[in-house]
């Protein structure tokens, strides 16, 4: 499968503990986006990267959240000391140069 | 006022029917211009690109309308399986930050 992929697709944990999602993107594609997405709800924006560059941090973002794609290639998205309200589904997009994203599966968060 | 707006529904039609969506966008330097689909607790998909004159495919066509900064999608002869929520996206332009913006999308069931 060639597709963006996403792991973990689920994950359940407690609040304050930290989780870590990664995204493996379409190889070819040099752009990749985080999202965030709540029932009912489009995709918040989170982050972008080209390559390895991080280019913008959506306000949403508090300092709990990071990423990194430290070799242009797959990314990590962490967040520390959830918060219930961090419940949701976090989605990665890789973008090619005819400007459509392709999403992963998700990787839904639940904080208990 | 927000880049991208779309009436949320739902919009609860007959298999068979015809049903049209609009999205509005602010920017007038949008430069182009998607439909996604996205089933419950699912990714979006990229359903089409929405073109200057106009795109078809299938029972499924785009139009883009500049003067009124709006994009539409038509959907005919409505089947069960196009149940879902429609995203539009709208590429505002520019370099080096997110140039991407979705609407909240608009949910359609088709009931037999």
């Amino acid at each position: 499968d060639t597709g963006v992929s996403q792991n973990p697709r689920h994950k359940i944990t407690k609040r304050g503990q930290n989780v870590t999602f990664r995204c493996d993107p379409i190889s070819e594609h040099n752009r990749l986006y985080w999202y965030r997405q709540t029932l009912g709800q489009g995709p918040e924006f989170l982050t972008y990267f080209q390559n390895e560059a991080q280019l913008e941090k959506s306000r949403l973002l508090s300092d709990r959240f990071s990423a990194e794609r430290p070799k242009g290639s797959f990314s990590t998205l962490e967040i520390q000391r959830t918060e219930q309200g961090d419940s949701a589904m976090y989605l990665c997009a890789s973008r090619g140069f005819t400007g459509e994203l392709f999403f992963g599966e998700g990787s839904r968060l639940t904080v208990l | 006022r927000k880049e991208v707006e779309q009436d949320p529904g739902p919009f609860n039609v007959p298999e068979g029917a015809t049903v049209a969506f609009n999205c509005t966008y602010s920017n007038s330097a949008s430069q182009s211009f998607f439909w996604y689909r996205q089933d419950c607790r699912k990714e979006p998909k990229l359903l089409m690109s929405v073109y200057s004159s106009g795109n078809e495919d299938g029972r499924f066509t785009a139009q883009l309308n500049r003067a009124s900064q709006y994009i539409s999608l038509l959907i005919r002869d409505s089947k069960l399986s196009d149940s879902a929520t429609y995203l539009c996206v709208v590429n505002v332009g520019g370099t080096g930050a997110n140039n991407l913006f979705f609407g909240t999308g608009t949910r359609l069931t088709v009931i037999p």
